[in-house]
């Protein structure tokens, strides 16, 4: 299927840590997209990357796509308590799958 | 504030009725996303409209249908209800019709009892 699958599953750092999450997926992409869920809430975006580019910024967030590999990976840096959170890779082929998610936790 | 506002927020119902959910986009907006939320199947995109046409659909099932009005805010009816349908329900929106960020409401939690 086209449904992104994030590794880990869940993982547990301590304030001032980066956090690496990844996300694979089978088939091919227009778009690959992350966003946060805190517990119950709605989930907000945080980053769209286009199929054509290869790496994007956004404050403490960095994602990386490569398309060869059908990867994606979202780096948190200098992670804080109030990233703690459940984190999603979207893709979208033509419908905008989620994965399972990665939780985060932070601890101060 | 996402600006996607669902209602209800809580719904409490039994087996075989039938609900409806109710969701208006952000301002702007264009297309209607409807999502389940469960602990054991994930996100599930069930539909997707675009300026009141159906653009895409998911898995979702024959008991479920849904629409978008033409003062774009959407529904989704879901009948003859059974305790898996108990989930948290998200209704997102986006400006275009693909290769937008959506944007989510705060979703309607329903159990089925």
């Amino acid at each position: 299927s086209q449904q992104g699958e994030e590794d880990p599953q869940a993982l547990s750092i301590q304030e001032g840590e980066n956090a690496t999450m990844n996300c694979s997926y089978k088939t091919s992409i227009n778009n690959l997209q992350w966003y946060r869920q805190n517990s119950g809430r709605g989930l907000v975006h945080l980053i769209l990357i286009r199929s054509n580019e290869r790496e994007k910024h956004s404050g403490r967030l960095r994602v990386t796509l490569d398309t060869s590999k059908k990867s994606s990976s979202l780096l948190i840096t200098a992670s804080r308590a109030a990233d703690t959170a459940s984190y999603f890779c979207a893709t979208d082929g033509g419908k905008l799958i989620f994965g399972q998610g990665t939780t985060l936790q932070v601890k101060p | 504030d996402s600006g996607v506002t669902q209602t209800p927020k809580h719904l409490i119902t039994a087996t075989g009725q039938r609900v409806t959910l109710r969701c208006s986009p952000r301002s702007g907006d264009l297309s209607v996303y409807w999502y389940q939320q469960s602990l054991d199947q994930g996100l599930q995109f069930l539909i997707q409209y675009y300026n009141g046409e159906e653009r895409a659909k998911g898995n979702i099932l024959e008991r479920f249908s849904a629409q978008q009005f033409p003062d774009l805010h959407s529904e989704l009816n879901l009948s003859s209800l059974e305790l898996g349908d108990s989930a948290l329900y998200f209704c997102a929106s986006s400006v275009g019709w693909r290769d937008s960020p959506l944007h989510f409401g705060n979703g309607t939690r329903l159990t089925v009892t």
